[in-house]
């Protein structure tokens, strides 16, 4: 069966620190992957996009890499800063790319 | 501001009511869709309208019922709830009916539902 696993346990590094949060899934074939990140009580708010033909992707402080072949992608916070502090999603297309099913996200606690 | 605006933003109800969530995007998107997000679940993808044709239900129970009547205004129709349907509510848009998948979804802040 399909599976899209973020770590389910809460990342805690220091401010100013790098964050790394990894994205796993199986039995997909997807043709973009895209990170959300998520405040308490808020809806989801669209970080980065990363398509198949992509390594790596870059916005600020966030960079993005995708490995089709270990299927597996991480995203990365550079000089982090507790207003970074949010849970963060991947969701993945479906082989079609018609359809995106998420990830149940990663809790980041930055710490001051 | 997201500029999709989801109403009320807290509802409670009894199993027997009847309610209806509502959402509006002022995107000028086609595409609109629910999802639920349960505690420690991941979103759950429940309807998808594309220019206000239902294209997508993902095995929903009857007690939900979606409306589109245009593609700036999206429904969901609560009416006999169980407990379990407890839940933060999400509406979302995109300029296409893609799913979301090329392109980013645009959500609103939820509708926190609770069923007593």
């Amino acid at each position: 069966s399909q599976k899209i696993e973020q770590n389910s346990e809460a990342l805690n590094i220091q401010e100013g620190k790098t964050a790394t949060l990894t994205c796993n899934y199986t039995n997909y074939s997807p043709a973009y992957l895209q990170w959300y990140r998520q405040d308490p009580g808020r809806g989801p708010v669209f970080l980065l996009l990363i398509r198949e033909n992509e390594k790596e992707k870059r916005k600020e402080r966030l960079k993005v890499t995708f490995d089709t072949t270990l299927k597996q992608s991480l995203f990365h916070i550079t000089a982090s800063q507790p207003a970074d502090s949010a849970t963060y999603l991947c969701a993945l297309s479906n082989n079609a790319g018609n359809m995106l099913t998420f990830g149940g996200g990663t809790r980041l606690m930055v710490k001051p | 501001e997201t500029g999709v605006t989801q109403t009320p933003r807290h509802l409670v109800m009894g199993m027997t009511n009847k309610k209806s969530l509502k959402c509006e995007q002022h995107l000028g998107h086609n595409a609109m869709y629910w999802y639920k997000q349960s505690a420690k679940k991941p979103l759950e993808l429940m309807f998808v309208y594309n220019f206000k044709e239902q294209t997508e239900n993902n095995s929903v129970p009857s007690r939900f019922s979606p409306e589109c009547p245009n593609s700036s205004h999206l429904f969901l129709h609560l009416h006999t709830l169980q407990p379990e349907d407890s839940a933060l509510y999400l509406c979302a848009s995109s300029p296409t009916g893609s799913g979301g998948a090329t392109g980013e979804l645009f959500f609103g802040e939820g509708s926190r539902l609770t069923v007593l």
